[in-house]
Formats: C-alpha cells, structure tokens, sequence
C-alpha cells in the first residue's frame, strides 16, 4: 500500500541541526512532490516546504530561508529535511506528505492536496 | 501570506448532530482549498479538496463549499469517529497556509 515512513524522534540542542527521513513506496517515487509540514505542541499546521524527487528543486516558506534544506536519493526511494541552526521554538512534530493533484484546465490552475502523510517525527530542541 | 480565520475555534456537539465549520482567507483563492481531519497524536487526513470534491474513501457525510474567500465544511450526521480537529489549507499562493483549526468535541 501506499505510505510514507519517517525516522525517529530526535532530541537536539540549540544551535544544532536535525536531519529526518521519510521513506517512500507503494507508488512510483519519482511522480509525486513530498512536502513538509510542521505542528509545534499544542498549536495548528505550518507548511515548510517540498521537493521534487524528479530533478530534486524545491520550494520552502520565506521564514525558514537559510536554515532548511530539503534532498532526495532516489536509490532508495526517500527524502530528506535538514533544519539548522535549531531553537526552542523548533520543537515540533515534522509531516512528510505526499502532493497529489491535477491540472484544471478551465483555469489554467493546478489543484493540489496532500493526501498521504508520514506518521511525524518528534524534534525537540532542548538546552 | 494569505491569512485563514476558522471559525468556531470550538464546538460541541452530539452524536447525530450536523456541523459547519467556516473557513474564511485574507484575499479570494478561488476554489484552491483543502479540508484535513486531525485526531491527536496522528498525522491529518485528507477529507475534501478543491473546495468541494470529496476525497477517495471518506464518508459522504462530510461535505464542502465555498468559493473566493468563504468556505464552509459540512458534517451532515456527526459520528463518534468524527471528533477531532479541522483544518483548512489554501494552496492558492505559496506559502501555503491552514487555518488554526476548530476542534470538535462532545
């Protein structure tokens, strides 16, 4: 079936920088953009980012500009996402999530959603 | 960034009961918008996109509308299942953008 699975949970110090993983399959790797999203505890949804595993570009919010970086290895069918330079208010739960959509073409407009996520993986950045 | 304001924040309801929940943004998106279902502790499901179409595998209960700046998510005959948070998103601009979710509750 189709899923995504990310890496453990990770404890980091201010300043550091963590790295998770979200394995793809079930579906051709390569067709699908994988974005991030982020929840800190207690709080909604913030978008990070996605990657295209065909070619590798990406897109990320202004605010995390400088401090995320977002690869793929499409040996193995898994993407990545470094943040750097972590603060406290890092501390989150870290989505992938797959991108699915289509074309409208009575707008000249792409709909997207995403509509596989990974399980999360907890960051907690700590002194 | 394209601002999202749901509203109730809050609500509670009963088994059986119908609910709309009410997502409004800061400039019209046109129908660019998804509706996600989040129980705690687990990743958000996709229930609706593009305003209105109904995704693969959920219940015909949930519904949505809306177009422009005014949406709306629609749970005809709320089920036990079904409490959880809600959460809108806008795929219009980037950054894309969720709202800050209405939790539902007995």
């Amino acid at each position: 079936q189709v899923q995504l699975v990310q890496s453990g949970a990770e404890v980091k110090k201010p300043g550091a920088s963590v790295k998770v993983s979200c394995k793809a399959s079930g579906y051709t790797f390569l067709d699908y953009h994988i974005n991030w999203v982020r929840q800190a505890p207690g709080q909604g949804l913030e978008w990070m980012g996605w990657i295209n595993p065909n070619g590798g570009g990406t897109i990320h919010a202004e605010k995390f500009q400088g401090r995320v970086t977002m690869t793929r290895d499409t040996s193995i069918s898994t993407v990545y996402m470094e943040l750097s330079r972590l603060r406290s208010n890092d501390t989150a739960m870290y989505f992938c999530a797959r991108l699915n959509g289509f074309y409208d073409t009575s707008r000249y407009f792409s709909i997207n959603y995403m509509d596989v996520w990974g399980e999360g993986t907890t960051v907690t950045v700590s002194s | 960034d394209i601002q999202m304001t749901q509203s109730p924040s809050s609500l509670s309801a009963s088994v059986g009961d119908r609910v709309t929940i009410t997502c409004r943004t800061s400039q019209s998106i046109s129908s660019y918008l998804n509706w996600y279902q989040q129980k705690p502790g687990k990743a958000p499901k996709l229930l609706i996109y593009a305003a209105s179409s109904l995704q693969s595998g959920v219940p015909s209960r949930f519904g949505g509308s809306g177009f422009g700046t005014e949406f709306t998510l629609t749970i005809s005959s709320l089920q036990p299942e079904d409490f959880a948070t809600y959460y809108c998103q806008q795929t219009y601009n980037t950054p894309w953008t969720f709202g800050q979710g209405t939790k539902v509750e007995i």
